[in-house]
């Protein structure tokens, strides 16, 4: 079975800049989890969506959005990129309540 | 105060010995404890979820101590394989129900 998939892989943006990522979920998952993680760090919780409706969100600004379409890939959309927002940004899916799987991650650099 | 705190890094062993990791949680209702793995620019993988009563998987122990908020992951006979970043995790909910909160991580080189 596939794993769960991300697109892009890397990604540059400059300051000012609008980036979308894509997420494709495990097949037969209805969750998927959206991670920022910055150098040295460990990843830090963004959103969660199940069917489709936000369950969580994380200390992110109104500048990240995302959102789960009906066959449950996901979009995380980040507006007016700042060098901070530089990270890999992970993807996890999960049937509901356990276990996440990771994606391998978009690696967005922002100049 | 992080929510999920570990030891600083990194560990350099040798192949063989045996090394501790420890993560302390401020969240006192936290419900589910984990440790995963990440190897270098990839992805977070789940090594093994952490119980009050202990768990074993092989050369990984891992141990919880709700009362001082505590976990802990011991690695027996070191592999050069082990090599890698370890992160504890914390999850509010039962399973893995919503967000999972991550410590920093601390890395582990094993050496020949």
């Amino acid at each position: 079975d596939a794993g769960v998939t991300q697109s892009p892989t890397h990604l540059i943006k400059t300051r000012g800049q609008h980036v979308t990522l894509r997420c494709s979920p495990i097949s037969g998952h209805k969750s998927v989890s959206w991670y920022q993680q910055v150098l040295g760090q460990g990843p830090q919780f963004i959103f969660q969506y199940y069917e489709k409706e936000e369950r969580g969100r994380g200390n992110f600004p109104d500048r990240f959005s995302a959102r789960q379409f009906p066959n449950y890939s996901s979009e995380l959309n980040v507006n007016a990129l700042l060098l901070g927002d530089s990270a890999l940004y992970l993807c996890a899916s999960s049937r509901d309540t356990d276990t996440q799987y990771f994606g391998p991650g978009t690696r967005l650099t922002v100049l | 105060r992080k929510e999920v705190e570990q030891d600083p890094g990194p560990f350099n062993v040798p192949e063989g010995a045996t090394v501790a990791f420890n993560c302390t949680y401020s969240n006192s209702a936290s419900q589910s404890f984990f440790w995963y793995r990440q190897d270098c620019r990839k992805e977070p993988k789940l090594l093994m979820s952490v119980y009050s009563s202990g768990n074993e998987d092989g050369r990984f122990t891992a141990q919880l101590n709700r009362a001082s908020q505590y976990i802990s992951l011991l690695i027996r006979d070191s592999k050069l394989s082990d090599s890698a970043t370890y992160l504890c995790v914390v999850s509010p909910l039962y399973n893995q129900g919503g967000k999972l909160i991550f410590g920093q991580g601390t890395e582990l080189s094993v050496k020949p």
